[in-house]
């Protein structure tokens, strides 16, 4: 069974400039998430998908960040325009359903200059 | 805050020894569940441990749950070199249907 596919694996960008994150979960799960992982720090639930629809965005920050999964599959997370602050690891996860076990992809390493 | 905290911080052992990590949440659970991270495999889910249930085995980790005290514990027991990683525990609240993450548990085993 495919895991969690995430790209890029690393991407480094200056302050203010925007960046895209791709996801593509297990087949067949129905719930993905979007984790940001600080140094240091457990994953912090950014965003939950229910195959299209936004489950919960709470920890979201709105005004520059934003996410969308294309028919229940794919996912993008965006940053537009980045902070220094959001220098961090993005977790990719999908799960049957909400309260099973998640399977976790490599992440993205982001560095903000 | 809602979130699973991991007790140690960090700890460091000598192979062959047991490692037991503790967790405590605040409010009710559906299940918790335990993961861990290191930089080889990313993170990965250990065990899931449901609000019903009192204790879990799988290998080497024993999982238990004490739901009036909101806690559980993560005990790996004949502890190798490879075991070093940091360990989450994540409970599933109920009131938020989500998982939260604390910080973890970061630990050295020494071979």
């Amino acid at each position: 069974e495919a895991g969690v596919a995430q790209s890029p694996r690393y991407k480094i960008i200056e302050k203010r400039q925007s960046v895209a994150f791709w996801c593509n979960p297990i087949s067949g799960h129905a719930t993905l998430y979007w984790y940001q992982q600080i140094l240091g720090q457990g994953p912090k639930l950014l965003i939950q998908f229910q195959n299209n629809g936004v489950v919960d965005d709470s920890q979201l920050p709105k005004d520059r960040f934003s996410a969308e999964r294309l028919k229940g599959v794919d996912s993008t997370l965006k940053i537009q325009p980045a902070k220094l602050e959001d220098s961090a690891v993005y977790l990719c996860a999908s799960s049957l359903v909400g309260y099973n076990e998640q399977f976790f992809g490599p992440g993205t390493r982001l560095t903000v200059l | 805050s809602q979130q699973g905290e991991e007790d140690p911080q960090a700890l460091s052992i000598q192979e062959g020894e047991n490692a037991t990590m503790n967790c405590s949440y605040k409010t009710s659970i559906n299940n918790l569940q335990w993961y861990r991270q290191n930089s080889g495999r990313g993170l990965v889910h250990l065990i899931l441990i449901r609000s019903n249930e009192r204790e879990k085995h799988s290998g080497r980790l024993r999982v238990t749950l004490d739901t009036s005290k909101k806690s559980s514990s993560l005990l790996i027991t004949a502890s190798r070199a490879a075991d070093t990683a940091s360990y989450f525990c994540a409970p599933w609240m109920d009131s938020s249907y989500k998982l939260i993450f604390g910080s973890g548990t970061r630990l050295l085993v020494r071979p």
